[in-house]
């Protein structure tokens, strides 16, 4: 079946800009992660989705970032006043549950923004 | 707080070496450990995981030990080929939770 899927594979805004990035998960799958990899490091937790609900938003940065999920498939990452730090790929994951601690998350390919 | 620290890449093997990519955690409670891998232009996917203490994990000739003495999960395979290339990222996730705590990487290079 279709895998955890991301649009778009690449974005190039300007600093100041509005963005909107979008992950569709693996169809049945009730939770939902975003995580955000700067170049060299490792995937960093941002917010996690339990069905519509967002059940951890620690890991946002600050309130120039923003994620829904509203009818609890296709969720949207909203990144307010872009700024040159916030280049990164944005990682999406999806899992079957509601997060055991042994569940495997299925990743996205990401989506490589880039704040000029 | 939860940490992971992986061995500083990048890691260049000859085909058929003999490899070990040193992962140690810190965390509270038993967590689940993870290794994931990054082939190149692919996403990450999941290579194998242990959910306790004394479990191995193994895939595609990959194994790994979760040793809660040594707060170790080193990765190992025994003749590695250029296949292999790859970033292999180490994690953890909390008993119940759903955050997945991620190491830095490692890069593997192998030469034909």
């Amino acid at each position: 079946g279709a895998g955890v899927s991301q649009t778009p594979s690449n974005k190039v805004t300007e600093k100041g800009k509005y963005v909107e990035l979008r992950c569709d998960p693996i169809s049945g799958h009730t939770a939902l992660y975003w995580y955000r990899q700067s170049l060299g490091q490792g995937p960093e937790f941002l917010i996690y989705f339990q069905g519509t609900g967002a059940a951890d938003d620690s890991g946002l940065p600050n309130d120039r970032f923003f994620a829904v999920r509203p009818e609890g498939s296709v969720s949207t990452l909203k990144i307010q006043r872009t700024e040159r730090g916030d280049s990164a790929v944005y990682l999406c994951a999806s899992s079957p549950s509601s997060g055991s601690g042994t569940d495997t998350q299925y990743f996205g390919p990401g989506t490589r923004l880039t704040v000029l | 707080g939860n940490s992971v620290t992986q061995m500083e890449g990048p890691v260049t093997l000859s085909e058929e070496a003999f490899l070990t990519i040193n992962c140690t955690y810190t965390a509270t409670g038993y967590p689940s450990l993870f290794w994931y891998v990054q082939y190149p232009g692919e996403g990450l996917q999941l290579l194998l995981k242990a959910t306790k203490a004394d479990d191995k994990g193994s895939n595609k000739g990959f194994e790994a030990t979760y040793r809660k003495e040594t707060t170790s999960f080193h990765l190992e395979k025994g003749s590695v080929q250029v296949s292999d290339s790859a970033v292999y990222f180490c994690a953890l996730r909390r008993t119940g939770g759903f955050k997945t705590i991620f190491g830095a990487g490692t890069r593997l290079f192998v030469k034909a």
